[in-house]
């Protein structure tokens, strides 16, 4: 089965700081995603990629910079933490665009 | 925007009973369809699909039905177990295209 793997497993941040997510994959997979998830809310793209150096907005970007190093390595980048981003963040990676997903184990962060 | 969305929010089965949950979709161009079951503290898991040229699939108590006139597909669990009760998302992506949207999910408890 395909593994993704995040780090860390959560996280408690201060408001203002700066906080950064990792994800590595093994599955050889072109395409990486960053999710949020919210009660309410299910999951919402924050930043794609579909090579390395190169990454994408997704639906809800604001407040998020994203970079993918590697093709195995995507990373989520808060520079100003913020209240409102106190949430479950899944890793995903899928060989194309728009085929089966593969989330990692995700990040419960806490910004306080 | 493009949306997916998902009924029921919460859905309370007795144990070996049916449980179905339906979801609508906006863009016609949405060909692949897949299920995702999020048991507490853990990542969304892949467990049916269906692609735009099928009707109906079939596995391991578990069947997908697609009308893609009606832009509408849904999941039915047969005799439904305690193991059952997750969290369910439904989504729809195109293929080649990097947007998956998801609904907001449909949690399921299977009373013993």
């Amino acid at each position: 089965e395909a593994a993704v793997t995040q780090s860390p497993r959560s996280k408690v941040a201060v408001t203002g700081g700066k906080v950064t997510l990792s994800c590595h994959q093994t599955n050889n997979h072109d395409y990486m995603y960053w999710y949020r998830q919210d009660t309410g809310h299910g999951l919402r793209l924050i930043h794609y990629s579909y090579v390395a150096d190169s990454t994408e907005k997704g639906d809800i970007p604001d407040g998020y910079k994203a970079s993918r190093p590697s093709q195995e390595n995507f990373s989520l980048i808060l520079e100003l933490a913020s209240l409102s981003q106190t949430a479950v963040y899944f890793c995903a990676s899928s060989d194309w665009g728009g085929n089966t997903l593969y989330f990692g184990a995700g990040t419960r962060l806490s910004v306080l | 925007g493009e949306q997916v969305e998902q009924l029921p929010s919460i859905l309370r089965v007795q144990e070996g009973s049916s449980a179905s949950i339906n979801c609508t979709y906006e863009n016609s161009a949405s060909n692949y369809f897949p299920w995702y079951k999020q048991e507490p503290g853990e990542n969304p898991k892949l467990i049916i699909d269906i692609r735009s040229n099928m009707e109906r699939k079939q596995t391991q108590g578990l069947i997908v039905l697609l009308d893609k006139k009606a832009k509408r597909f849904s999941l039915h669990i047969t005799d439904t177990q305690p193991g059952d009760s997750a969290m369910y998302f439904c989504a729809a992506s195109e293929t080649g295209n990097y947007k998956y949207v998801f609904g907001a999910g449909t949690r399921l408890k299977v009373i013993a």
